[in-house]
């Protein structure tokens, strides 16, 4: 069974910082998804950014990278340039593509001012 | 493109009841799944759609909760008998399952509260 650990319950960046959120994942298939989710409190969970495991090239979405390392089954979000309206908590995801999204626990970040 | 949508946004209910949720999916998305989110936690997988076929069922979804989706549009998930175990947000995702992406995207939610 896949499973995905997110290593960090919360964290605290300083507005206009960089932050790197963890995130490992268990899986025997060779082809499959990851995405990272952003639910701001109280709010819609909202994708974030998304990366297929056989593409090689890191994914890049404005402010949001991540570090994809297939052979350690690794796969971090960066966000640069910390806003308020990053606050929120953030879960990583994995599907196989045939198999629904198995989700971490989440990570809450905060973002001050 | 609306997004997908949930109806309704909060519920109420005492226990023993029967609850009703609607999820209403982009158009044009062939998959639609419904997860169960309690505080603190990442959503967990309860069943899904392709079309109008139910693929699969969590052990999470026990003999009181049932999920529709007739003619391969919106889909209803129906929670019998309701327990108080029961309360959490009770999310719906669609996505559009083709060769190379089966990316979800989320609805705002239906918050159940089980008194």
């Amino acid at each position: 069974a896949q499973t995905v650990t997110q290593s960090q319950p919360e964290m605290s960046v300083q507005e206009a910082e960089t932050v790197t959120l963890s995130c490992t994942y268990d899986t025997s298939e060779n082809n499959y998804y990851l995405f990272w989710y952003k639910q701001p409190p109280s709010r819609q969970m909202i994708l974030v950014i998304r990366q297929e495991a056989y593409k090689q090239q890191n994914a890049t979405e404005n402010r949001f990278s991540v570090n994809f390392q297939k052979a350690a089954k690794s796969f971090s979000l960066k966000i640069s340039d910390s806003q308020l309206g990053d606050t929120a908590m953030y879960f990583c995801a994995f599907t196989s593509g045939n198999t629904p999204l198995v989700f971490g626990k989440g990570t809450r970040l905060s973002v001050i001012a | 493109d609306t997004g997908v949508s949930q109806d309704p946004r909060h519920k109420i209910t005492k226990r023993g009841q029967n609850v009703t949720f609607r999820c209403d999916p982009i158009s044009e998305h062939n998959r639609l799944y419904w997860y169960r989110q309690t505080l603190g936690q990442g959503p967990e997988f309860l069943t899904y759609f392709q079309n109008e076929a139910q693929l699969e069922k969590s052990r999470l979804l026990s003999d009181r909760f049932s999920a529709e989706r007739p003619k391969g549009s919106f889909s209803t998930l129906e929670i019998q008998r309701t327990e108080q175990g029961d309360s959490a947000m009770y999310l719906c995702a669609s996505s559009f399952r083709g060769p190379s992406t089966d990316t979800q995207y989320f609805g705002p939610g239906t918050r159940l509260t089980v008194l």
